[in-house]
């Protein structure tokens, strides 16, 4: 039962640099998500996916690219990382839009960017 | 989406039961009550969802006012294991199903 996994655990990149923060689902779930978390805080929204080749802009999107290229998979990119994108990073996956749905969540990516 | 209010935290102790507040007065019709939590260095984990009926399942129950302007959260009998942040989040169909995420109820399990 491998749900949704994310791929590195921890990172720290140097200001500048740029990253692919990988997530993969087992499950068929139409939809994906990317969250951020800072310390203290709930989740926010970065991106969202309703299925291949269909992305759109959450709460946070600024900094941040996504594709979804197949329905397992849905990469999320840090172009020239700055400190402020310190944080940890949730994908998570759900069978459709439904509210009564149910999402499921990655361990997370913990990323510090110096 | 509408807000939801919870308090910052909450203690209990192991094996006596935990009722988590959350206030919700802005609730509209179509809008599901769900309740995820967040143990420690972990993804958020769905935990119970209802839309106007009191529900049950293994890990919770889930109580909802008649007026639905707020719900309990019911851990039947808290184990150490229990101890986690907990969300509510109201779910609207219009929100095309993203989760809206406020600071949660810190609850603590004492043994």
């Amino acid at each position: 039962n491998a749900g949704v996994t994310q791929t590195p655990k921890f990172r720290i990149l140097k200001i500048g640099q740029s990253m692919t923060l990988q997530c993969t689902q087992d499950m068929n779930h139409n939809y994906m998500y990317w969250y951020r978390q800072d310390p203290g805080m709930g989740l926010k929204l970065i991106y969202y996916s309703v299925g291949a080749g269909i992305t759109d802009k959450g709460e946070v999107p600024n900094g941040y690219n996504v594709s979804r290229s197949t329905t397992e998979d849905f990469p999320l990119r840090l172009e020239l990382a700055a400190p402020s994108q310190t944080s940890v990073y949730f994908c998570a996956s759900s069978y459709n839009r439904l509210a009564k749905n149910i999402q499921y969540f990655g361990a997370g990516t913990r990323l510090s960017v110096l | 989406d509408a807000k939801t209010t919870q308090p910052n935290s909450m203690e209990s102790n192991e094996e006596e039961p935990v009722h988590l507040p959350c206030n919700h007065s802005t609730i509209s019709g179509t809008d599901y009550i769900h309740w995820y939590r967040q143990l420690p260095s972990q993804g958020p984990e769905y935990v119970i969802h209802g839309l106007t009926s009191n529900v049950n399942n293994r890990m919770a129950s889930l109580a909802i006012a008649e007026d639905r302007k707020s719900s309990t959260l019911i851990l039947h009998r808290a184990t150490l294991r229990d101890a986690a942040v907990y969300y509510c989040i109201l779910r609207r169909e219009t929100s095309g199903s993203r989760l809206t995420f406020g600071e949660g109820t810190q609850l603590t399990v004492n043994p």
